[in-house]
C-alpha cells in the first residue's frame, strides 16, 4: 500500500539552530513530493514541491527539502529556525501527477526562544 | 491575491440536523477537493472532483454525506443527519490541474452536539 511517513510527531529546536523534519514514503513510481504548513486555526499552505531535477528543492519562508530516491526521503530543513515557525507540518506524495494526494500524519515544529 | 473561500468558518448545530459546506475554489482550477481533519484520523480525503465531476468520493460516508458541485464557482458538502462524529475541521482544495499543489481554504469547523 502507498503511504507517507513523518516518524516525528513533534521537533524541538532552539532559535537560530538549524531544524530538519523528517519524511519517508512508499510510493512507486516518480511521486510528486510536497510540504505544507498549518497554523493554528489556519488551512494548509504550500511550501514546496519537488517534480524532477535538483534534489535540493526551495521554498518558501527559507525552507528547503532534500530529495533522496535511495532512501525515498524527503526532509525539510531550514538553517535558522525562528520562533515564527512553529506550526504543523505536511508532507504530502502525488504518485505521478495523479489527482490522489497523500498526507503524512503531520509533525509539530516547536521552536523555542 | 486568489484564495479558496469556505463558508461559514464555524458552525455549533445539534445532532440530526443538516449541515452544509460551501466552498469557492480558485477561478480557473478544475480539480476541487474535501478533507476532513479530526485529531485522532488527520487528514482524510472525502471526494475530489475534475471538470466538476466526482472522480472519487470513497472517502465519504455515502448514507449522510454527499458532495456537488452545482457550478465550476461552487463545491458543496452536505452532512444530514449530522452525529457528534462529524465534528471536525472540513477543508476545500483546489489545484489547477494534475499534480501540482493544492490550495486549501480555512476551514470550516464543525462541532455536532
Amino acid at each position: 500500500a502507498q503511504s507517507v511517513a513523518q516518524p516525528e510527531d513533534q521537533v524541538n529546536v532552539a532559535e537560530g539552530n538549524p531544524l530538519t523534519v523528517k519524511c519517508t514514503y512508499s510510493v512507486s513510481g516518480n511521486p510528486y513530493l510536497f510540504w505544507y504548513v498549518q497554523y493554528p486555526n489556519r488551512g494548509l499552505q504550500f511550501l514546496l514541491k519537488y517534480i524532477t531535477g535538483d534534489n535540493l528543492v526551495k521554498g518558501s519562508y527559507g525552507f528547503e527539502a532534500e530529495f533522496n530516491k535511495s532512501q525515498t526521503s524527503f526532509h525539510l530543513k531550514k538553517p535558522s529556525a525562528l520562533v515564527s515557525d512553529s506550526a504543523l507540518y505536511f508532507c504530502a506524495v502525488n504518485p505521478s501527477g495523479t489527482y490522489k494526494y497523500i498526507f503524512g500524519t503531520g509533525t509539530r515544529l516547536k521552536v523555542l526562544a | 491575491d486568489a484564495r479558496v473561500t469556505q463558508t461559514p468558518r464555524d458552525k455549533v448545530t445539534e445532532m440530526g440536523q443538516e449541515v452544509t459546506m460551501r466552498c469557492q475554489p480558485i477561478l480557473g482550477h478544475n480539480t476541487v477537493f474535501w478533507y476532513r481533519q479530526t485529531m485522532m484520523q488527520g487528514l482524510e480525503l472525502l471526494a475530489y472532483f475534475r471538470n466538476r465531476a466526482p472522480l472519487d468520493d470513497s472517502g465519504m460516508p455515502k448514507d449522510r454525506f454527499s458532495a456537488e458541485m452545482p457550478d465550476a464557482t461552487l463545491a458543496t458538502l452536505k452532512i444530514q443527519p449530522s452525529e457528534p462524529r462529524d465534528s471536525a475541521v472540513y477543508f476545500c482544495a483546489s489545484a489547477p490541474g494534475g499534480g501540482g499543489e493544492l490550495f486549501f481554504g480555512e476551514g470550516s469547523r464543525l462541532t455536532v452536539l
